[in-house]
């Protein structure tokens, strides 16, 4: 069974610097999707960023990229530049290929920004 | 342009009631999915609906059942409420057509069992 690890219940990090959270994973299939999302304290979740497994190189969306090893299984994610607004909690995804129809969180990291 | 639309938002029962929790989308997505949220465990899959007509379980599908009365729309049921039911609800959707499309979730229900 996928199993998804977010080893960080709480991270500090000052305005305007970069921060990592990470998230390892267990899969026996080769072909998965990872993915991230960010829940402010509004509740909602909102979708950041995506990796294929096959894919070559680490993805980007604006101020987030994805430190993808997939060796180690690992798929931290980076915040370059943080902002007050990041405060929230970041949750890592997989669904493997195999098993399209499920998709498993990990407990996630709750961020705060300081000013 | 809704999205995934969630009803109530918030919720209290007592003990032995029960309750539906309403979804319905505008997203013409096949796949529907209901996940409980608590503290210090992420999201966890209750049951989902890979299309219209069919229903499997997830990880946590026990004291529930869904119901996808079309493709919009895809409900949860609590048949009895137990304390243990005490969680943050969300309705999600996808679109299997691409292995990159992220889930959709609409805006969660807040549901206390007392």
């Amino acid at each position: 069974a996928q199993k998804i690890t977010q080893t960080q219940p709480g991270m500090f990090v000052q305005e305007k610097e970069a921060v990592t959270l990470d998230c390892t994973y267990d899969t026996s299939d080769p072909s998965y999707g990872l993915f991230w999302y960010k829940q402010p304290s509004s509740g909602e979740m909102i979708f950041l960023i995506y990796q294929g497994s096959y894919d070559q190189q680490n993805a980007t969306e604006g101020r987030y990229s994805l430190n993808f090893q997939k060796a180690r299984k690992s798929a931290n994610l980076v915040i370059s530049a943080s902002q007050l607004g990041d405060s929230a909690m970041y949750f890592c995804a997989m669904r493997e290929v195999s098993n399209n129809n499920d998709m498993r969180f990990g407990a996630g990291t709750r961020l705060t920004v300081k000013p | 342009n809704a999205g995934v639309t969630q009803t109530p938002k918030f919720q209290v029962l007592k003990t032995g009631q029960s309750m539906t929790l309403q979804c319905a989308q505008d997203m013409n997505h096949n796949s529907m999915y209901w996940y409980r949220q608590d503290p210090g465990m992420g999201l966890r899959l209750i049951y989902y609906s890979a299309s219209e007509g069919t229903t499997d379980k997830g990880e946590v599908p026990n004291g529930y059942n869904v119901s996808r009365l079309n493709k919009r729309e895809f409900s949860l049921r609590l048949e009895s409420a137990a304390p243990s039911q005490t969680s943050v609800y969300f309705c999600a959707t996808l679109d299997r057509s691409s292995y990159n499309s992220p889930l959709h979730f609409g805006n969660g229900t807040r549901l206390t069992v007392t």
